[in-house]
């Protein structure tokens, strides 16, 4: 059974500060991540993928991967309101034909 | 632009009716995927359609029936569905299936089924 595991939260912090959630999976021939914001009620958008071990950044965001300990993180740098959101953590099978396997989401809220 | 639209927004159909769910993307993409997600849960995949062919399906009960008539629009046929099948029916899509491809999520259908 292939898992994505994520603390489901809440995860508090207040405006300005840096958040950070995380991501484990289980199937180590994993080779695609993603970052997918979901507001309640809406649909999942995606804010960043990652397919190599290290960091790569994008504006505000910065999705880290390490493969030897098959963990994917992402940080919120300059945190705002506006990014209270459920973020799941997906991990494309290793298999033909893609089958994104998604984390249960952390709940991250942003308080002024 | 990376925009994959459903229709309808919103459907209430009884345990006897049948209706369909529509989605269409208009980038060339190849592959088209049928998402479900219940409340406070993360999406579950039920089919991947790569060139217009249905390469995955995940175990799916047959009163789910998807359809890909071109590689712009995927349907998915429903009958005679059960109460615990109210949740929302995400439509995806990507370049092609493969492992490294983005998928981009349409709005969703709310379905509840009474």
């Amino acid at each position: 059974q292939k898992e994505v595991e994520q603390n489901s939260g809440p995860l508090s912090v207040p405006e300005g500060a840096i958040a950070s959630l995380n991501c484990t999976y289980s199937d180590r021939g994993s080779q695609s991540f993603f970052w997918y914001r979901q507001y309640s009620g809406k649909s999942p958008e995606l804010i960043m993928f990652i397919y190599s071990n290290g960091d790569k950044e994008d504006g505000r965001f910065t999705a880290q991967l390490n493969k030897a300990s098959q963990y994917v993180s992402l940080l919120i740098r300059d945190s705002q309101p506006s990014d209270s959101a459920t973020y799941l953590c997906a991990v494309a099978l290793n298999q033909a034909g893609t089958a994104l396997i998604f984390g249960k989401g952390t709940t991250l809220s942003v308080s002024s | 632009d990376t925009e994959v639209t459903q229709t309808p927004k919103h459907l209430v159909m009884g345990m006897t009716n049948k209706k369909s769910l529509k989605c269409e993307q208009h980038m060339g993409h190849r592959a088209m995927y049928w998402y479900k997600q219940k409340a406070k849960k993360p999406p579950e995949l039920m089919f991947v359609y790569s060139y217009e062919k249905l390469s995955i399906n995940e175990s799916v009960p047959s009163r789910f029936s998807p359809e890909c008539p071109n590689s712009s629009l995927l349907n998915l046929h429903l009958h005679a569905l059960q109460p615990e099948d109210s949740a929302l029916y995400l439509c995806a899509s990507s370049q092609t299936s493969g492992s490294q491809e983005t998928q981009y999520f349409g709005p969703g259908t709310r379905l509840l089924v009474l």
